[in-house]
C-alpha cells in the first residue's frame, strides 16, 4: 500500500515570502500525484495534479509542483505567497496501474500567511 | 453543475442517537468516497463506492458506521448509535470513471458534533 508524508505540519510566512511544502510518498510503481487546498471553513479543492509528462506542473493561483521520481517527492512551491493563501494543503497519491486505487492523503500542512 | 451536495451542513446530536449524512455526487461520476476529518487523525477515507457498489470499506471504524449507495445520485453514511468521538467533519467526494487516478471533487462537508 502507498503512503504519503508531509513533513511540515505548520508553516508561518509573511506575505511575499517564497513557499515550499514537502511531500514524499512510498510506492513501488508509477503514481498519480495531487495537491489539494482547503481554505478555512471550506471543502478540499484541487490545486494541481501530475499524471505523466513534464514533471513540473503548474496549477491555479500561481502554484507549481515538481515531481522528482528518484526522490519520491512532489513538493509544492509558490514564489510569493499572499494572505489569501492561508489554508491547509494536502498531498495525495494514487497508483497509476494496479495496486489500491484508493487515494492516500497526507496529514496536511497548515499555512498561515501574515499580511 | 452544482458540484457535490451534502446535507445537513451541520448536525448536533446527543450520544446514542442515530445520525444520517447524505451526499449527492456530481452527475456522471461513477465513484464516491466518504471521508472523515479530525484534528487528531487528519483526513481518513471511510468507504469507496464504484458504480454504486462498495469496493473498500476497510476504513469504516466499527459496526456503528454503515454506508449505502442505492443509486448513482445518492449515498448515505449512517452512525448508530453515535458517540462523542464521532464528532468530526464528514466529506463526500466523487470522481469520474473508476476513481483510479482521477481528480476528486469534494462536497462542503457535514460538521457533526455529538454531545
Amino acid at each position: 500500500a502507498q503512503s504519503v508524508s508531509q513533513h511540515n505540519h505548520h508553516v508561518i510566512l509573511s506575505e511575499a515570502a517564497s513557499l515550499e511544502l514537502g511531500c514524499n510518498y512510498s510506492y513501488g510503481g508509477t503514481v498519480n500525484l495531487f495537491w489539494y487546498v482547503q481554505y478555512p471553513g471550506q471543502h478540499l479543492q484541487l490545486l494541481l495534479k501530475y499524471f505523466s509528462g513534464d514533471p513540473l506542473v503548474k496549477g491555479i493561483k500561481g502554484f507549481e509542483a515538481e515531481f522528482i521520481k528518484s526522490k519520491f517527492s512532489f513538493n509544492l512551491r509558490k514564489p510569493s505567497v499572499q494572505w489569501s493563501d492561508t489554508a491547509e494543503y494536502f498531498c495525495a497519491v494514487t497508483p497509476s496501474l494496479g495496486g489500491s486505487y484508493i487515494p492516500t492523503f497526507g496529514r496536511g500542512t497548515s499555512l498561515i500567511v501574515h499580511p | 453543475d452544482a458540484g457535490v451536495i451534502q446535507s445537513p451542513r451541520h448536525e448536533v446530536t446527543e450520544m446514542g442517537q442515530e445520525v444520517t449524512l447524505r451526499c449527492k455526487p456530481i452527475s456522471g461520476h461513477n465513484s464516491l468516497f466518504w471521508y472523515r476529518q479530525t484534528m487528531m487523525r487528519g483526513l481518513e477515507l471511510l468507504i469507496y463506492f464504484n458504480n454504486n457498489v462498495p469496493i473498500d470499506d476497510s476504513g469504516m471504524p466499527e459496526d456503528r458506521f454503515s454506508a449505502k449507495m442505492p443509486n448513482a445520485s445518492f449515498s448515505t453514511l449512517k452512525i448508530q448509535p453515535s458517540e462523542p468521538r464521532d464528532s468530526a467533519v464528514y466529506f463526500c467526494a466523487s470522481s469520474a470513471g473508476n476513481g483510479i487516478g482521477e481528480t476528486q471533487y469534494f462536497g462542503p462537508g457535514t460538521r457533526l458534533l455529538v454531545l
